[in-house]
């Protein structure tokens, strides 16, 4: 079936830093992607999206990069900051109206 | 935030009992989503909705069902509850264009 995998389980990065955050999907089909950011106790929240038509979308301080090639996507966000800390995870889009999520990397930003 | 509201927030209830967890939007989307997220697993689908009376199963369906009777409303029901759902379970929803999916704030569920 499908998947959707993290690279690092943990990041940890100096506050003002940038942060960038991996993630590998198997369906070569997959059309769309999201990037979601989790704190604790809380619901999912949304945070960027990106077409399978785009390699790069940028929002405020984000911006996803997506690799069709090898079926990656990345997060990458300018000047941690410690409202920054939280669990980030991908998801993609599968066949009809499914999403696939991967297990998230939590980001720890060190004042 | 999207207006996604789920109830109860928390629940402890006893293995073989029927539980009952619901879902509500004020956004009028058509696509409704029960997952659950467990430590070590990525967020996995229950069941979703397409629209009113119209549901699928997701990959972790055994156990459960849903029901769908009004566009703003998904419900979760466990049947005969088992340690094995104890689980945090978020609602979703999302529109049929664009696909942002949005998430309500979880039901924390103990099963005992």
């Amino acid at each position: 079936g499908e998947s959707v995998g993290l690279h690092l389980p943990t990041l940890s990065v100096q506050e003002g830093d940038n942060s960038i955050i991996n993630c590998a999907y198997s369906n070569s089909a997959s059309d769309y992607f999201i990037w979601y950011k989790q704190e604790s106790g809380k619901g999912p929240q949304f945070i960027i999206d990106i077409r399978s038509n785009m390699d790069k979308r940028q929002g405020q301080r984000v911006t996803v990069l997506l690799n069709k090639t090898v079926k990656h996507l990345s997060l990458q966000i300018a000047a941690t900051q410690p409202g920054d800390s939280a669990v980030y995870f991908c998801a993609s889009k599968g066949a009809g109206n499914q999403f696939y999520f991967g297990t998230g990397t939590s980001l720890t930003v060190i004042p | 935030d999207a207006g996604i509201t789920q109830s109860p927030r928390h629940k402890v209830t006893e293995t073989g009992t029927p539980v009952t967890l619901r879902c509500h939007q004020t956004e009028n989307h058509r696509y409704m989503y029960w997952y659950r997220q467990d430590p070590g697993h990525g967020l996995r689908l229950i069941h979703y909705s397409y629209g009113v009376k119209d549901t699928d199963k997701g990959e972790v369906s055994d156990g459960y069902s849903v029901s769908r009777s009004k566009t703003e409303d998904f419900l979760l029901t466990l049947e005969s509850a088992t340690s094995s759902q104890t689980s945090v379970y978020f609602c979703a929803i999302r529109d049929a264009d664009p696909n942002e999916q949005f998430f309500g704030p979880g039901t924390r569920l103990t099963v005992l």
